[in-house]
């Protein structure tokens, strides 16, 4: 079975442009979450959808943005990039559509320079 | 809302030895207690997981505890391995329909020869 995969991987951008990263979760994971990850700020939650909606917000301001497509490919965007959105971003999918948190299965992230 | 503590930030231990990771969490309402591995280059990896109802659970080499009363939980890795060397990070989440996890700062283990 195939893992999560997001594209790009790399990707340089500079100060005020936008970014839009892709992530295809695994087969039959409705579940997508995406994470930041920087070395000062560790794992921060951005958001999770489930079924195109999203379920769960972090504390990011409104530049940061996704969706979730009805085959439940995700994508995120940040708008108007600042060179503090340098970061590894990472995808997660996870089965579990009950009450109960599931195991996430990452992808290998999709890094992000702001020059 | 939820804040989790880490430590410590850095462990080296020799092959052989156990390595223990010490987490604390703030809200007494979380119920899910993840472990995650991360290799260089790549994404988290869940490697062990508990919860809330569970005191402890092992898998192998590896054991978690949580503590509810303490709002502590940790990681023990026996025998450790050159292998095992990663960095580790904690998680805790408040369930309740949704994968929001919250991270601990990451724990860089090194396995030494």
């Amino acid at each position: 079975k195939a893992g999560v995969t997001q594209t790009p991987r790399y990707l340089i951008k500079t100060r005020g442009q936008q970014v839009t990263l892709s992530c295809s979760p695994i087969s039959g994971h409705r579940s997508v979450s995406w994470y930041q990850q920087t070395p000062g700020q560790g794992l921060q939650f951005l958001f999770e959808y489930f079924s195109e909606t999203q379920r769960n917000k972090g504390n990011f301001p409104g530049r940061f943005s996704g969706r979730q497509f009805s085959n439940s490919r995700s994508e995120m965007n940040v708008s108007t990039l600042e060179l503090g959105d340098s970061a590894l971003y990472l995808c997660a999918s996870s089965y579990n559509i009950g009450g109960s948190t599931g195991e996430l299965f990452f992808g290998e992230g999709s890094r992000l320079t702001v020059l | 809302g939820e804040n989790v503590e880490q430590h410590p930030s850095t462990l080296s231990v020799q092959e052989g030895d156990s390595a223990v990771i010490k987490c604390t969490y703030s809200d007494s309402a979380s119920n899910y207690f993840p472990w995650y591995k991360q290799e260089l280059g790549k994404g988290p990896q869940l490697i062990i997981d508990i919860r809330s109802n569970v005191g402890e659970k092992k898998d192998q080499r590896i054991a978690v505890t949580l503590n509810k009363t303490a709002k502590h939980f940790s990681l023990h890795i026996t025998e450790t391995q050159p292998e095992d060397s990663a960095v580790y990070f904690c998680a805790a989440s408040l369930g309740g329909g949704g994968n929001k996890l919250t991270f601990g700062t990451g724990t860089q283990l090194k396995v030494e020869l």
